[in-house]
């Protein structure tokens, strides 16, 4: 079942271009997390919301921004994509008041800038 | 600050023999660790969490918090174990937050 929905699936975009990546989900949670994974380098946190008007920078937020338009949906945006910000792109979410601090995935878009 | 090491970036192991994937990790408090699996193309899927200290598909990880570790282990590896794997800890970041910080992963391959 897909909790978390990401959309595309699969990008490809031009240099400059702006891209909007979109994450939905149905598990209510607040908190929604958008990450890159590149081979060798693990996930990379870029943003996080722990609500609606909570956002924060991650790790390597620099070229990159979010949109929480509600609780269930989080967008991240290129707003100038560069071919160095080709990668695996995850949305994922949390509930830590049910005393789990795991993290439930998307399924990921793969984005490639050429 | 808080830190997660895999320091294999891959691991072969031939079907039937035993696996040990590493993880370390750093951080002062009482850490919750994970591990995740990545199947070929597919999302992150919770494997473990060292709270439940339960057995999912022959996986077993013990904290052992002297040594600062979280090793996964299975004695027989099976073709399907073929993944990537991912430890990860949730820590306490300020604010009244937590944050998953993940190791960089470990390419486990089960050769037939």
């Amino acid at each position: 079942d897909a909790d978390v929905t990401q959309t595309p699936r699969n990008r490809i975009t031009k240099t400059g271009k702006r891209i909007m990546l979109e994450c939905s989900q149905t598990k209510g949670h607040d908190r929604m997390y958008w990450y890159r994974q590149d081979p060798g380098l693990g996930l990379r946190l870029i943003y996080y919301s722990f609500d609606v008007k909570d956002i924060n920078k991650g790790e390597i937020s620099d070229g990159y921004s979010v949109s929480r338009q509600a609780q269930a949906k989080f967008s991240l945006s290129l707003e100038s994509a560069i071919p160095n910000q080709t990668a695996l792109y995850f949305c994922a979410t949390s509930d830590p008041s049910t005393g789990n601090y795991g993290y439930t995935f998307g399924s990921g878009t793969r984005l490639t800038v050429v | 600050a808080q830190r997660v090491t895999q320091p294999e970036k891959l691991l072969s192991v031939f079907k039937g023999a035993p696996v040990e994937l590493k993880c370390n990790y750093s951080y002062s408090g009482s850490p919750e660790l994970f591990w995740y699996v990545q199947y070929s193309r597919q999302r992150l899927q919770l494997l473990l969490r060292h709270i439940s200290r339960e057995s999912i598909k022959g996986f077993t990880a013990d904290l052992n918090k002297g040594e600062t570790s979280f090793h996964l282990k299975k004695p027989f590896a099976q073709e399907e174990d073929s993944a990537m794997y991912y430890c990860a800890l949730s820590g306490y970041s300020g604010a009244g937050s937590y944050q998953l910080t993940f190791g960089k992963g470990t390419k486990l391959s089960v050769i037939p």
